[in-house]
């Protein structure tokens, strides 16, 4: 298995929902990041999950909640979101770190209304 | 100054022809550069790792030119298929990866 799995594929939610967002590997990466993707802009780095552990948040809003619940999962919990956050958020994996490469996912695509 | 820059671009090119795209960085320390590519309203995907001494795979070679910090990416034979936004990486040792705004290649019969 050589994929990154995201679930939903596409989301649509109002300003007071909470919802959350999947990503599934079992490539056996140890690392797992949630990058957000604007249209016509390069992905941004969110979070990181190294060995399972939160290692860098690039000062996300905290109405984005990541949580690791094991090696293989990753979720980003959406709640009290704004229009602006629509966007395609994009889980990523690398078998240790960057240096490695990553395996995107094929993205949520989100919409906040 | 960006970290890292691209010129966007586009580039349109005819089938068949040789195309090359350049990426800059400014952080010396950078360990590890990739180039990626992405087609419209999908994920990005790896297409190559970028080495000092050059690597191929089939009609695309990288480059990495540390001392004048870019990195570069030829792609012979260009195919329509191979249309695509291409977005350069770079890496430092801090584990942080930084992306070029990307390229946008359309190849025309």
């Amino acid at each position: 298995d050589t994929e990154v799995t995201q679930t939903p594929k596409h989301l649509v939610m109002g300003m007071t929902n909470k919802k959350s967002l999947k990503c599934e590997q079992h490539m056996g990466h140890r690392a797992m990041y949630w990058y957000k993707q604007k249209a016509k802009k390069p992905p941004e780095l969110m979070f990181v999950y190294s060995y399972e552990k939160l290692s860098i948040n690039e000062s996300v809003p905290s109405r984005f909640s990541p949580e690791c619940p094991n090696s293989s999962l990753l979720n980003l919990h959406l709640h009290a979101l704004q229009p602006e956050d629509s966007a395609l958020y994009l889980c990523a994996s690398s078998p240790r770190g960057p240096k490695d490469g990553y395996t995107f996912g094929s993205g949520t695509r989100l919409t906040v209304v | 100054r960006k970290e890292v820059e691209q010129d966007p671009g586009p580039f349109n090119v005819p089938e068949g022809a040789t195309v090359a795209f350049n990426c800059t960085y400014s952080n010396s320390a950078s360990q590890s550069f990739f180039w990626y590519r992405q087609d419209c309203r999908k994920e990005p995907k790896l297409l190559m790792s970028v080495y000092s001494s050059g690597n191929e795979d089939g009609r695309f070679t990288a480059q990495l030119n540390r001392a004048s910090q870019y990195i570069s990416l030829l792609i012979r034979d260009s195919k329509l298929s191979d249309s695509a936004t291409y977005l350069c990486v770079v890496n430092t040792n801090a584990g942080k990866s930084t992306f070029g705004d990307g390229t946008t290649l359309t190849v025309k019969p």
